[in-house]
């Protein structure tokens, strides 16, 4: 079935630590893209990343589409990078589709 | 405009009343998402709109729930008879779809409690 799938759940992290989350996805998913939901609810766009490596600041993403998987980076890690990551993809290039999701939680 | 806009962003209504949700999308976009989140939850997709395709029901939970878009315009969600388990946040993205699907960006969404 149509399926994206998260990892880990749930993470906790010491302000300062680096993290890593992945996303498997599969067949006929594509155009990965991350979100980050804040504690106030709101989606923000990470990356849109189809294919490769992009880098924005600590955080940077790479999506295998090949091997169906994406992961997100998250370097030195702040308490404001706390709350849930998203990964979402397009079924059969329309059907915007979303992963459960990561809950982080960075503390001082 | 500038980005995807929801409207209201707060709305308590009494169980058994209709709601009516409104989601202004970026100009330009043609494909149109409702999502519904619960609590500490996922996204719960809803339904979709592509140009002038027939629109992808598949997610609507009951016939309460439909919605409508004029075109490549604004977007309606009405819920009628609402039950308290439809209070939720209900989110509204758009993004363009061409050859190859774009980037999707969301509205600030739209608490709903019933009460």
């Amino acid at each position: 079935g149509i399926q994206v799938e998260q990892s880990p759940p749930d993470l906790i992290l010491q302000e300062g630590a680096n993290s890593t989350l992945r996303c498997n996805f599969s067949d006929s998913v594509n155009n990965l893209q991350w979100f980050h939901q804040n504690p106030w609810g709101q989606l923000i766009n990470l990356f849109y990343i189809p294919s490769g490596t992009k880098q924005n600041g600590r955080l940077s993403a790479t999506t295998v589409a090949t091997e169906r998987y994406s992961l997100l980076y998250i370097s030195s890690s702040q308490t404001t990078d706390s709350g849930v990551y998203f990964c979402a993809g397009y079924y059969n290039t329309d059907k915007l589709i979303f992963g459960t999701g990561t809950r982080l939680q960075v503390f001082p | 405009g500038a980005g995807v806009s929801q409207s209201p962003s707060n709305k308590v209504t009494e169980k058994g009343k209709d709601v009516e949700l409104r989601c202004d999308p970026i100009s330009g976009h043609t494909a149109l998402y409702w999502y519904r989140q619960r609590l500490g939850q996922g996204l719960e997709f809803l339904i979709y709109f592509q140009g002038n395709s027939a629109p992808d029901k598949s997610g609507l939970p009951s016939d309460r729930f439909s919605a409508e878009r004029t075109g490549e315009s604004v977007s309606t969600l009405t819920i009628q008879r609402t039950q308290q388990e439809d209070s939720a946040v209900y989110l509204c993205a758009s993004s363009w779809l061409g050859q190859g699907a774009g980037e999707a960006f969301f509205g600030q969404g739209t608490r709903l409690t019933v009460v």
